[in-house]
């Protein structure tokens, strides 16, 4: 079945690189997304990655995707105190309508 | 620009209660979402509009039933309250479906008794 995973926690030392992997199964995806949740609110949307990338980066945050693994992770440089939330990865599966399934998310604590 | 707009944030009801939860965008959105989050168990699809007019089933609709009331609303309601509806839920909308980004609202946290 479809299905994302995420290891559920994180922890690392303020400056040090943050890496938040993510794999999933089948998929004819399209795009595949990392959002962030502070607490209390919403999730926001990070970055995304076309299937047909195999690495994008933008500032601090770099995704990686290997489609053979069917293996995402996001690297976070120089991790701060305010980069601490959960992470949560998500697929579109099969290009049914916006059918995105996320992972149960990963918590990101930074610690001086 | 206020994007997604949820009301209320929190609300508690007994067993068998009903309500309605709201949701609005002001981003001319076509697409909007009802999705739960549980604890260790990510966000899960229970209703979705692809466009005005029309709403589909998604992964955990029972118990639930929608409303496009019109481009911009999209009401979730519960007709009978259950104890396993205790979670926080979320709004949520697209510029387009398949694979536009999704826009989140903040929440509202649901406690059924």
């Amino acid at each position: 079945g479809e299905d994302v995973e995420q290891s559920l926690f994180l922890s690392v030392r303020e400056g040090d690189s943050s890496v938040i992997n993510c794999t999933y199964t089948d998929s004819s995806s399209t795009y595949l997304y990392w959002y962030k949740q502070e607490p209390g609110a919403g999730l926001q949307l990070l970055t995304y990655i076309f299937s047909n990338m195999d690495m994008k980066q933008d500032q601090r945050l770099t995704v990686l995707l290997n489609k053979k693994d069917k293996h995402l992770s996001l690297r976070i440089a120089d991790t701060q105190t305010g980069d601490s939330a959960i992470y949560f990865c998500a697929v579109n599966f099969s290009g049914g309508y916006n059918k995105l399934i996320f992972g149960a998310g990963t918590r990101l604590a930074v610690h001086p | 620009n206020a994007g997604v707009t949820q009301t209320p944030k929190f609300q508690v009801l007994k067993t068998g209660q009903s309500m309605t939860l709201q949701c609005a965008q002001d981003m001319n959105h076509n697409s909007m979402y009802w999705y739960r989050q549980d604890p260790g168990m990510g966000l899960r699809l229970i209703y979705y509009s692809a466009s005005e007019g029309t709403t589909d089933k998604g992964e955990v609709p029972n118990g639930y039933n929608v409303s496009r009331l019109n481009k911009r609303e999209f009401s979730l309601r519960l007709e009978s309250a259950a104890p396993s509806q205790t979670s926080v839920y979320f709004c949520a909308s697209s510029e387009y479906g398949g694979n536009s980004p999704l826009h989140f609202g903040n929440g509202t946290r649901l406690t059924v008794t």
